[in-house]
């Protein structure tokens, strides 16, 4: 498959938790990376590999995978983490990059 | 400190071509695994992955757009030039250049507008 599936648009409560998901066929053989993109910024790396947080990246942010999903997870989320939140991977060639349709994030 | 800035022309008419370029500092294009990605978003749509070129060479293109792209790099000037042909309206968008590190992409620029008018 060549597609990254994301919900279109997901809200939580200021505080609570919430998980952003990624469908791909090709997620079963290549890492997830999620980057969030604030309005009229450029986007930013949250995590990389499944669940690696780069430098300065708060803990509430984590990643899981399973099978051919992978998830983001905002534990307490915080008004600044009000942005669209995309999800990549590889093809199933492995030569190519795909971005997910993105996900607008609205914090309560 | 990791930069990467993009450069090219604000405006573009129909069928002409767009060259942009993408400046780094604070890494090398000759470091070993790594390299940059051209990205592009379309006003209120999503990021769609163009091409990218790593330190060894190694080309790929999106399979949708690669009648239309070509990448390159001069090492000499810390430069990566990507250039799309036959430009049209729905080409219009803001396009990015980002620094890809061991296959992943960490760093962005901050991208620059480009519009397909006549």
């Amino acid at each position: 498959s060549s597609e990254l599936t994301q919900d279109p648009a997901v809200s939580v409560a200021l505080g609570q938790t919430v998980r952003i998901t990624c469908l791909g066929d090709s997620l079963r053989t290549y890492n997830t990376h999620w980057h969030q993109q604030r309005p009229g910024q450029a986007p930013v790396l949250v995590i990389y590999n499944k669940n690696i947080r780069p430098s300065g990246i708060p803990d509430r942010f984590s990643g899981s995978s399973s099978g051919n999903t992978a998830s983001l997870t905002i534990t307490g989320a915080q008004a600044e983490d009000e942005a669209d939140y995309y999800c990549t991977s590889r093809d199933s060639t492995g030569n190519h990059v795909l971005f997910g349709g993105g996900t607008k994030l609205t914090v309560l | 400190q990791v930069t990467l800035k993009e450069s090219g022309p604000e405006l573009v008419k129909p069928t002409e071509t767009l060259t942009l370029t993408c400046t780094v500092s604070g890494f090398s294009l000759t470091t070993a695994r790594m390299g940059v990605s051209w990205v592009r978003q379309p006003p209120g749509k999503a990021l769609e992955w163009l091409a990218h070129i790593f330190s060894n060479d190694e080309k790929s293109y999106s399979p949708s757009l690669k009648s239309r792209l070509a990448i390159s790099k001069d090492t000499s000037k810390s430069q990566v030039v990507l250039t799309m042909t036959d430009m049209d309206p729905v080409d219009t968008a803001t396009y990015f250049c980002a620094r890809m590190d061991v296959g992943v992409i960490d760093q962005w620029g901050q991208g620059t507008l480009v519009t397909v008018s006549s």
